[in-house]
């Protein structure tokens, strides 16, 4: 089955550092792939997605590119702020379910950015 | 604020009893999806719900139950609870246009504490 595999932190940096998350994908067909945060106390958002090969997908600094060669979907940015602590989950959507797009999360991944 | 509202916020039952999770989605959406999340499973998908009908069950346990009703609302139906159901629930919805990079809003989510 589809399965989604992402670094488990917690990753703890200074304001201003350069954040990588890994992420990278197991699918039969040909997901869509998604970055979703999660604030303390809070639901889910949508931060970025990419629906085919090459796409990067880009919101408030952040971004990650469709990688189907590598199988991946890692997240980056370039200067991480006090309010980017949240937990971050990659996530895909596999278009072979027909008429059900659920989504397959990673563990997610605890951020603390410190000031 | 994502549009879609779950209620209640917080729910704590005793061990053998049932409740009942409600979820509105964004005006407009005729999908919902349920999804738990739990400190070991992480987060799974539940079962998902289509202008009222079931379109697909995921890791749903037998003594758990859903509906969708016309006016699209729908609730996630817990009994003979255990202390493992203990976990955060969330519902999501888009407007599932056939397409699988639809996004998913999800609600704020029902914390259920099962003692």
């Amino acid at each position: 089955g589809d399965s989604v595999t992402q670094m488990e932190g917690p990753v703890t940096l200074s304001e201003e550092a350069f954040l990588t998350i890994n992420c990278t994908y197991t699918a039969t067909g040909y997901p869509s792939l998604f970055w979703y945060v999660q604030y303390p106390g809070e639901g889910l958002q949508l931060l970025l997605k990419a629906t085919k090969a090459d796409d990067k997908g880009s919101n408030k600094g952040f971004e990650a590119t469709y990688r189907k060669e590598t199988t991946s979907f890692h997240l980056e940015k370039g200067s991480v702020q006090v309010s980017d602590s949240a937990v971050y989950f990659c996530a895909l959507s596999d278009r072979r379910g027909g008429s059900n797009y659920k989504l397959t999360f990673g563990k997610g991944t605890l951020l603390t950015v410190n000031p | 604020d994502s549009g879609v509202t779950q209620t209640p916020k917080h729910l704590i039952t005793a061990t053998g009893q049932r409740v009942t999770l409600r979820c509105s989605p964004r005006s407009g959406d005729l999908s919902v999806y349920w999804y738990q999340q739990s400190l070991d499973q992480g987060l799974q998908f539940l079962i998902h719900y289509y202008n009222g009908e079931e379109r697909a069950k995921g890791n749903i346990l037998e003594r758990f139950s859903a509906q969708q009703f016309p006016d699209l609302h729908s609730e996630l139906n817990l009994s003979s609870l255990e202390l493992g159901d203990s976990a955060l629930y969330f519902c999501a919805s888009s407007v599932e246009s056939g397409v699988s990079t639809d996004t998913q809003y999800f609600g704020p989510g029902t914390r259920l504490t099962v003692l």
